[in-house]
C-alpha cells in the first residue's frame, strides 16, 4: 500500500464546477503540500498545512491530523486550471514522499 | 515566494557521458536542498538529501556513485550523471529548504540517446 494515495487519479470537469481531490496517508508527517504540475513539468507549490484549512484565492486545503486525511478544492473551476495536482507528506528531515497526482482537466 | 533556478531546463546527452545539473535559490539560504527524479507517468521520487558542507544522503537504491551530489553553498546544489545511459533519462527536480518551507525549481529533463 502507497505511504500517499491520492483520489481520484483522472477528473475530468466542466468550467465553473466545484472541484474536490483527497489525500490519504499512513505515515506520522510534520507537513503535507499540495503542488501543482504543469504539462511542461515544472512544479508550483500550492499549499503547505500543518493543520486546519487554508485558502489562496479560488483554492482551499484543508486537513484532519487525526483522520490522515487532506482535500484540495477549487471553486469556479477554470480550463487554466487543468494540471496535474499532487500531494506530497514532509517526514520529520523535510523530505517528501508524494503521491501519484490527480491529473484535472477542465472542459470549456 | 522564494525562487529556485535549474539549469539547463533541458539537455540532451549521449550515452556514456556526463551531464551537471544546478540548483540555485535565488533569493533564500538553502541549508537543505533535495533532489527529485520523475520518470513518465510517475510520481516524484526522493533521491537525495543534500545538506551545505556534508555529504549527501542517498535513498535506498540510488547509486551515490552515478548521480553525485555536491551542495558547496547555501545556495547551489549540483548533481551530476556520470556515465548517463538511457534508462537515466527522467525529469530531475531539485528543491531548497528554508525554515518550514520549501520551494521547487522548475526541473531539467534530460534525455539520453
Amino acid at each position: 500500500k502507497n505511504e500517499v494515495e491520492q483520489s481520484p487519479q483522472n477528473l475530468t470537469a466542466q468550467e465553473g464546477e466545484f472541484i474536490t481531490i483527497n489525500c490519504s496517508y499512513s505515515v506520522g508527517i510534520s507537513a503535507l503540500h499540495w503542488l501543482q504540475q504543469h504539462p511542461g513539468g515544472g512544479i508550483v507549490s500550492l499549499f503547505m498545512l500543518s493543520s486546519g484549512k487554508k485558502k489562496h484565492g479560488r483554492l482551499i486545503a484543508t486537513i484532519n491530523i487525526q483522520e490522515k486525511h487532506s482535500s484540495l478544492h477549487i471553486t469556479a473551476s477554470h480550463p487554466r486550471d487543468s494540471a496535474v495536482y499532487i500531494c506530497a507528506v514532509e517526514g520529520s528531515q523535510g523530505n517528501l514522499i508524494f503521491g501519484k497526482g490527480t491529473k484535472l482537466s477542465v472542459k470549456p | 515566494g522564494a525562487v529556485v533556478s535549474q539549469h539547463p531546463s533541458w539537455v540532451i546527452c549521449k550515452s556514456g557521458t556526463s551531464v551537471k545539473i544546478e540548483c540555485r535559490s535565488l533569493d533564500f539560504q538553502a541549508t537543505t536542498m533535495f533532489w527529485y527524479r520523475q520518470f513518465p507517468k510517475q510520481s516524484l521520487m526522493l533521491m537525495a538529501t543534500s545538506n551545505e558542507g556534508s555529504k549527501a544522503t542517498y535513498e535506498q537504491g540510488v547509486e551515490k556513485d552515478k548521480f553525485l551530489i555536491n551542495h558547496a553553498s547555501l545556495t547551489l546544489s549540483t548533481l551530476t550523471v556520470t556515465s548517463a545511459h538511457p534508462e537515466d533519462s527522467s525529469f530531475y527536480i531539485c528543491s531548497g529548504r528554508a525554515a518550514y518551507e520549501q520551494y521547487f525549481g522548475p526541473g531539467t529533463r534530460l534525455t539520453v540517446t
